[in-house]
């Protein structure tokens, strides 16, 4: 059980471009979900707080205009990297939290983006 | 700001030594979570720890709280090529409820 998927699991997409990625979880609700930005061989950041039917709530130095979130259901919260720039290349890492159990969060499989 | 301070950053071994990580903080956490991930992947959960002093077994790993729920540490023994990977502590806020991750520690085991 608390299995989380993402999609696209890699991306390649010109400088400009626009770029959206889902996170779902298929068989728990989660009424919190979490996105994370991880560069090679470091730690996960955290970006943002995404919670259903909410707007999110982003990290001090997330801009939240280039890194749109929105979790519109119980199972899904989508990250959308507009106008892509070189240094947004990064694996992007989501998590989902059981209703109720904030303290564990399931991680998906995470997304390689990469901007040309 | 609470931090998570994880040791060592980097380990390299040879396959059937023992080793330990460790995660230190100077605050106090109701919980503490060890991840394991492997290159291209999330985070896969190992065990969470919750009462102070609490030791906790998952085959040759070995997880301790800290009896001031301060600091955790992860034991592996007999390492294998298996155990590759980036180790990370994790602890909820405790106030906010995020969680926060120690630095990581990128373990190689070689045969």
């Amino acid at each position: 059980g608390a299995v989380v998927s993402q999609h696209p699991s890699w991306v390649i997409c010109k400088s400009g471009t626009s770029v959206k990625i889902e996170c779902r979880s298929l068989d728990f609700q989660a009424t919190t979900m979490f996105w994370y930005r991880q560069f090679p061989k470091q730690s996960l950041m955290l970006m943002a707080t995404s919670n259903e039917g909410s707007k999110a709530t982003y990290e001090q130095g997330v801009e939240k205009d280039k890194f749109l979130i929105n979790h519109a259901s119980l199972t899904l919260s989508t990250l959308t990297v507009t106008s892509a720039h070189p240094e947004d290349s990064s694996f992007y890492i989501c998590s989902a939290s059981l209703a109720g159990a904030r303290y564990e969060q399931y991680f998906g499989p995470g997304t390689r983006l990469t901007v040309t | 700001t609470q931090l998570l301070e994880q040791s060592p950053q980097f380990l390299s071994i040879q396959e059937g030594e023992n080793l330990t990580v460790y995660c230190n903080s100077s605050s106090v956490f109701s919980s503490l979570q060890w991840y394991r991930q492997e290159p291209g992947e999330g985070p896969v959960l190992l065990v969470t720890v919750v009462t102070g002093g609490e030791v906790k077994k998952l085959k040759r790993l070995t997880f301790q709280f800290g009896d001031a729920r301060k600091d955790s540490s992860l034991h592996i023994t007999a390492a294998q090529p298996g155990d590759t990977g980036l180790y990370l502590c994790a602890a909820v806020e405790n106030q906010g409820g995020k969680l926060i991750f120690g630095q990581g520690t990128e373990l190689s085991v070689k045969p």
